[in-house]
């Protein structure tokens, strides 16, 4: 298996649920991403890790928790969340975080949250 | 500080039309130049990139010139096709920060 992978691929829960999303890149990279793609707004960065270490955090409210037990695994742990972060979760890694020109994010194909 | 801004659309066209969606962008240091494109249900992928002043990047029939007098990175494609219905994204990385755009919905009819 190649690239980067994320499960569940859809995901529906109630705002009293807790779940988590899985990311897992298989390209030697040492930085991983969790995006949060609404629509009609950019794409929202939510945590950097960069060797297993978070370097990032912008301003993400605490019922969003990640967790990287490694290089190659990312996970986004749910908890009491809101019908306003029902969204595609994009996952993303670079082969480091701060790279020469050209330095370019391989993204996983998503997980869609609903909440209800 | 930086950004990126490109057209909204969403762009309708006719099988083998020509493409152009414009980006343009701010950056105080020399950054990097991607297009990015979704497809229906996926994640994104690199369409294609420019690390410097007057570098073309190319894919899939897809061009982009790095500008940097009109501090532009424009998408064009020459003959577009069905297939390449998709969301198309500029961004700029810089240091260890990534600036995308809002997309731009390009839909391709028969």
């Amino acid at each position: 298996e190649t690239g980067v992978t994320q499960t569940p691929r859809h995901l529906v829960m109630g705002m009293t649920n807790k779940k988590s999303l899985k990311c897992e890149q298989h390209l030697g990279h040492n930085a991983m991403y969790w995006y949060k793609q609404s629509a009609k707004k950019p794409l929202e960065l939510m945590f950097v890790y960069s060797l297993e270490e978070r370097v990032e955090n912008n301003s993400v409210p605490s019922r969003f928790s990640p967790e990287c037990p490694n290089s190659s695994h990312l996970f986004l742990h749910l908890h009491t969340l809101q019908p306003e972060d029902s969204a595609l979760y994009l996952c993303a890694s670079s082969q480091d975080h701060a790279g020469g020109p050209g330095r370019e994010l391989f993204f996983g194909e998503g997980s869609r949250l609903t909440v209800l | 500080g930086d950004s990126v801004t490109q057209m909204e659309g969403p762009v309708t066209l006719s099988e083998e039309a020509f493409l152009t969606i414009n980006c343009t962008y701010t950056a105080t240091g020399y950054p990097s130049l991607f297009w990015y494109v979704q497809y229906p249900g996926e994640g994104l992928q690199l369409l294609l990139k420019a690390t410097k002043a007057d570098d073309k990047g190319s894919n899939k029939g897809f061009e982009a010139t790095y500008r940097k007098e009109t501090t532009s990175f424009h998408l064009e494609k020459g003959s577009v096709q069905v297939s390449d219905s998709a969301v198309y994204f500029c961004a700029l990385g810089t240091g260890n920060q990534f600036y995308f755009g809002t997309g731009t919905s390009l839909t391709v009819i028969p």
